[in-house]
Parts: structure tokens; sequence; C-alpha cells
């Protein structure tokens, strides 16, 4: 078992869609969680992270975290054609070490 | 401009020559951290430093080695490349690791296009 999964996708939306986004993590300890969004050829960008069992938002996104259940989603509501990117979710252990699933590709179609 | 900069973008070595790439941040992170990303192998974490003079293995260390003498710069270290180091290569520093929640910026360089023939 991979320690971070992600379905690699793609995930197709149309625009105006909820993109509903979702990562497993095999460490219990895992104390943080992160989504970073790739566009292709460029550098990973941070876009939400969360350490709490619950729901953040930030604008359009949401992440929601359940540790019991060992899983973090993401939700882009209102999907637009520039949220098309690869979504990376990355899980942090209390050592500070950060795996990374393969990563979502997001298409958002006009 | 808040920034990680590493060079070169790009690299084409010969296996065994021993290269270096920088990576430099200036936002005064303590945290800092070197990947690949490879087709299918997504991003893995090589070396990661919480502050200065600490350096600790990621998932992939094997023949790499880095260092943090001064805040600011994570050099990578390749002392004797091979073929299967041919690679894409990102910094990273963040305001600091561990300590769930505070690390609420987290910057990437723009990368490194590593090949060795």
């Amino acid at each position: 078992q991979k320690e971070v999964e992600q379905n690699s996708g793609p995930l197709s939306v149309p625009e105006g869609a909820i993109a509903s986004l979702n990562c497993t993590y095999s460490d219990r300890g895992s104390q943080s969680f992160f989504w970073y969004r790739q566009y292709s050829g460029k550098s990973p960008e941070l876009i939400m992270f969360i350490y709490s069992n619950g729901d953040k938002e930030d604008g359009r996104f949401t992440a929601q975290l359940n540790k019991a259940s060992q899983y973090v989603s993401l939700l882009i509501r209102d999907s637009q054609p520039s949220d098309s990117a690869t979504y990376l979710c990355a899980v942090e252990s209390n050592t500070g070490k950060l795996i990374f699933g393969q990563g979502t590709t997001l298409q958002v179609k006009p | 401009e808040a920034q990680v900069t590493q060079n070169p973008r790009y690299l084409i070595t010969v296996t065994g020559k021993k290269l270096t790439v920088t990576c430099s941040q200036n936002m005064n992170h303590e945290y800092m951290s070197w990947y690949r990303q490879d087709p299918g192998l997504g991003l893995r974490q090589i070396y990661y430093s919480m502050n200065v003079e600490v350096t600790d293995k990621g998932d992939v260390p094997e023949g790499y080695k880095v260092s943090r003498k001064e805040k600011r710069n994570f050099p990578l270290i390749l002392e004797s490349p091979s073929p299967n180091q041919t690679s894409l290569y990102f910094c990273a520093s963040s305001l600091s690791g561990v300590l769930g929640g505070l690390n609420t910026e987290a910057f990437f360089g723009q990368g490194t296009r590593l090949t060795v023939v």
C-alpha cells in the first residue's frame, strides 16, 4: 500500500460544477495535510493546508480532514477552466517528512 | 519578492561528474527540502532540513548529499551522478516544518531539469 494514495484521473467536470479530489494516507501519526496545485511545466504551489479534523474553507476551496478514516479531500466549487491542473496531496509526519501522492489531474471543460 | 531560487534550471552532465544544484530562499524560512519528480512516481522527498545544521533523509536520499550551513541556502550535491538520477528537481522552503498548522507559507523553486548521460 502506498503511503499517500490519490486517483490519478483525469477527473473531468463541467465549468461551474464542484470538483471533488480525494486522498488517503497510511501513517496514523501524520500531523499536517496539504494540497498543492501544479500546472503543466510549472512548480507546485500550496493552495490549502489542514491539520484539524473537519472542514477548512478558503474562497472556492474547501479541505476536509478525517483522521479516523485517514482521508483528506479537496472540494473546488464553481470550477473554472483555469482550475485545470494536477492536484497533489501531501502528508507530513511528526518528524517533518513530507510524502506526496501521485496527483490527480483535473480537467474543467467550458 | 519572496522566492526560492534554484540554479541551474537545466543541466546535462556525464556519469560520475560531481555536480551541485544550488537553492536559496529570501524569506527567512526554517524548513527547506529537496524533491525529485518523475513520471508515474510523483514528487519524492530526497532530504529536508528543519533548521541550520539539521538535515534528515527523505524517501530517496541514496546518491545525494545536502548541507545547511546557513538558513537561506540548501544545496543538493550529487557526488557521482548516474543516469537513474535524471529527473526534475525541486527545492522548497516553508516557514516551519512539523509544527502542525504553522506551515502556512510554502514555496517551490522553478525546478532544475537534470539529465545524466
